[in-house]
C-alpha cells in the first residue's frame, strides 16, 4: 500500500527547534516529489515548499523561504520540515503529500498530518 | 503571483447538483492545470480532481471538473449530492509557486 506516515503531534515553547517527518512507503520514494502544506487553525491550505528526494532539489514558497528548512533522507524514505526558532503563529497542522509533474503538478497521496502547537 | 478566489460557502440538498467556482485573478485559467481537494472535518485532504478534469481512481464519477476561459475560472461540480460530500473544497494551481484557493464549505442539508 502506498502511504505517507507523519510523525506525531508536538507541543513546543517559543524559541525552540523542531523537525517533523513524513515517511513514504509502498513506492519508489526517489521518483516522486514531497510537498509540505500548512493549515493554521480554522484556516485554509498554504503551500510551504517541495522536495525531490532523488536529488534533493528543493523549492520554497516565498512566504516560507528562510522560515523553515525542507530536507529528505532517501536512505530511510523520509522527508522533513525543520524550524530553528518556533513562534506562536507556527501553530498549525502540517501535511506532507506525494506529488508528481507530467503536464502539471498532481498530488495523489496525502499524509495524515502533524499538529504542531507552540505555546509558552 | 496570482490568486484563486472561491465562494466562502455553498449549500444544497441531497440528490441535487452543486457547482463550486474558482476564479483566477490574473493570467489565463488555461495556463496551468487546476486541482481540487476535498477535506472533511478533522481529516486530511484528498484529491478529487487533477489536471482540470481528471478523476483519481476511487473518486466517484459524481465529481467533475472543468475550466471556462471566458470567466477565467474553474469549476467543481458534484451531482447526486450525498451527506458524505459535506466538506471543505480547495482549488489549487501553480505558477512560480503553488497557489491554493481560500476554500469553500459545502453544506448538504
Amino acid at each position: 500500500e502506498v502511504q505517507l506516515v507523519q510523525s506525531g503531534a508536538e507541543v513546543k515553547k517559543p524559541g525552540e527547534s523542531l523537525k517533523i517527518s513524513c515517511r513514504g512507503s509502498g513506492y519508489s520514494f526517489t521518483n516522486y516529489w514531497i510537498a509540505w502544506v500548512r493549515q493554521m487553525p480554522g484556516k485554509g491550505l498554504e503551500w510551504m515548499g517541495i522536495i525531490y528526494p532523488g536529488d534533493s532539489d528543493t523549492r520554497y514558497s516565498p512566504s516560507f523561504q528562510g522560515q523553515v528548512t525542507i530536507s529528505a533522507d532517501k536512505a530511510i524514505t523520509t522527508a522533513y520540515v525543520q524550524w530553528n526558532n518556533l513562534e506562536a503563529p507556527d501553530t498549525a497542522m502540517y501535511y506532507c503529500a506525494r506529488a508528481s509533474y507530467t503536464s502539471g503538478w498532481r498530488i495523489d497521496i496525502w499524509g495524515q498530518g502533524t499538529m504542531v502547537t507552540v505555546s509558552s | 503571483n496570482y490568486m484563486l478566489t472561491q465562494p466562502h460557502s455553498v449549500s444544497e440538498s441531497p440528490g441535487k447538483t452543486v457547482t463550486i467556482s474558482c476564479t483566477r485573478s490574473s493570467g489565463s485559467i488555461a495556463s496551468n492545470h487546476i486541482q481540487w481537494y476535498q477535506q472533511r472535518p478533522g481529516s486530511a485532504p484528498i484529491t478529487v480532481i487533477y489536471d482540470d478534469n481528471q478523476r483519481p481512481s476511487g473518486v466517484p464519477d459524481r465529481f467533475s471538473g472543468s475550466i471556462d476561459t471566458s470567466s477565467n475560472s474553474a469549476s467543481l461540480t458534484i451531482s447526486g449530492l450525498k451527506t458524505e460530500d459535506e466538506a471543505d473544497y480547495y482549488c489549487q494551481s501553480y505558477d512560480i509557486s503553488w497557489v491554493f484557493g481560500g476554500g469553500t464549505k459545502l453544506t448538504v442539508l
